[in-house]
């Protein structure tokens, strides 16, 4: 069945440091690929999508592309704010009839001033 | 209200006891879904309904039973649960299900505790 695979955390950063968070999945066909983030207190929110394989997906500073060949979808920010501190989720869902979304486990991401 | 709203946002039960938990979606979506999250696994998908509808009902022992009185309010009505429950239950919503994605919007949750 379809699985994601997400990187533990706690993730601990330097306020302006890189971000990566690593995301691969298992999945036939082409599924669509998202990152939700869920701040403390919240439920999760929709941070970005990619919908077919070498897409980009892209908001509030943070990118993630898909790739086919390596089944992965890593996120990306180049400098990251303490206000980014949240769980981040990867997850995929499958195109045609009932869509389930398959979610990874979360990464703790902490940005310290 | 804007978006997802659930209610209560903690509820702490016994085993006995019964309780239930609702949501209320403010976006006019014809889909509603309840999630299971506990710590350091994924989010499990519990059940699914569509205009009213149940569509998915993903092996969940009967002591979580769901309601969908319309498509802007579910409910899952709890019964002699047992402490491996106690998780974040979320409620999302979406505008359909189908071809193509339609993105969820999640409520902020209930955090169970069953003693």
């Amino acid at each position: 069945g379809d699985s994601v695979t997400q990187m533990e955390g706690p993730v601990t950063l330097s306020e302006e440091a890189f971000l990566t968070i690593n995301c691969t999945y298992t999945a036939t066909g082409y599924p669509s690929l998202f990152w939700y983030v869920q701040y403390p207190g919240e439920g999760l929110q929709l941070l970005l999508k990619a919908t077919k394989a070498d897409d980009k997906g892209s908001n509030k500073g943070f990118e993630a592309t898909y790739r086919k060949e390596t089944t992965s979808f890593h996120l990306e920010k180049g400098s990251v704010q303490v206000s980014d501190s949240a769980v981040y989720f990867c997850a995929l869902a499958r195109s045609g009839g009932y869509q389930k979304v398959t979610f990874g486990t979360g990464t703790k991401l902490q940005v310290i001033p | 209200e804007t978006g997802v709203t659930q209610t209560p946002r903690h509820l702490v039960m016994g085993m006995t006891n019964k309780k239930s938990l609702k949501c209320e979606q403010h976006l006019g979506h014809n889909a509603m879904y309840w999630y299971k999250q506990s710590a350091k696994k994924p989010l499990e998908l519990m059940f699914v309904y569509s205009l009213e509808e149940r569509v998915e009902n993903n092996s969940v022992p009967s002591r979580f039973s769901p309601e969908c009185p319309n498509s802007s309010h579910l409910f899952l009505h709890l019964h002699t649960l047992q402490p491996e429950d106690s998780a974040l239950y979320l409620c999302a919503s979406s505008q359909e299900i189908g071809t193509g994605y339609n993105e969820q919007f999640f409520g902020p949750g209930t955090r169970l505790t069953v003693l």
